[in-house]
């Protein structure tokens, strides 16, 4: 399993597009790169996924670099309810899902 | 419509009482899983089990035992509850085993005494 680094917490104010960078340097050619979003007091829900270059959704938009030892999932124009912690994971279908510690997001208003 | 659930969503009981987590999921999937969240709230895996077999064990007490009478529940007993059982427990399913994306149900609060 690719063990993932993504920063502890950010802050953002409403209105701005954020950025989360997750580091998975020894990222595995069958491995998958999968965002979750966690609200306090609610269980994880399932963001985004991609492969290589970028996925886009409703909700966010996920970049890898070609290299894919990195990505950054982007939301745009964040609002107060985008508050909650961001999990960055890294498997392939045969691994079992580890969540490591998440990026605690704060958009102040 | 609800696609995992769990009851309850509250739980306070003594140190040393057994009691009970039932979850359902009625998206159809295959596999269903049960998490621990702590107060430090690292999200860690229990069980899973796929087609009502145990296929993720993790290192859990024995006190802890998950019980599926079919692939649509999971239900998780726990025995003697302590102190350190508190948390919050996460039910999950996902169509594939293992890597697939995962539904997670709203959590129980178990809060030991």
């Amino acid at each position: 399993l690719a063990k993932t680094t993504q920063p502890i917490s950010m802050d953002s104010y409403e209105g701005q597009e954020v950025n989360i960078t997750c580091s998975h340097n020894n990222i595995a050619t069958n491995d998958y790169i999968t965002w979750y979003q966690q609200f306090p007091s609610q269980g994880p829900r399932f963001i985004i996924q991609g492969y290589k270059t970028k996925v886009t959704n409703e909700v966010a938009s996920l970049f890898i670099p070609a290299d894919r030892k990195s990505s950054t999932l982007s939301l745009p124009r964040v609002s107060l309810s985008d508050t909650a912690v961001y999990y960055c994971l890294v498997g392939s279908r045969d691994d079992k899902i580890i969540f490591g510690k998440g990026t605690r997001l704060h958009i102040l208003p | 419509d609800t696609a995992v659930s769990q009851t309850p969503k509250y739980l306070v009981t003594q140190m040393g009482n057994d009691k009970s987590i039932k979850c359902e999921q009625n998206l159809g999937h295959d596999t269903m899983y049960w998490y621990k969240q702590d107060s430090k709230k690292f999200l860690k895996i229990m069980f899973s089990y796929n087609n009502k077999e145990l296929i993720i064990n993790e290192t859990v007490p024995n006190r802890f035992s998950p019980k599926s009478p079919d692939k649509a529940h999971l239900n998780l007993h726990i025995n003697s509850l302590e102190l350190g059982d508190s948390a919050v427990y996460f039910c999950a399913s996902s169509q594939g085993i293992k890597g697939d994306t995962q539904y997670f149900g709203p959590g129980t609060r178990l809060t030991v005494l």
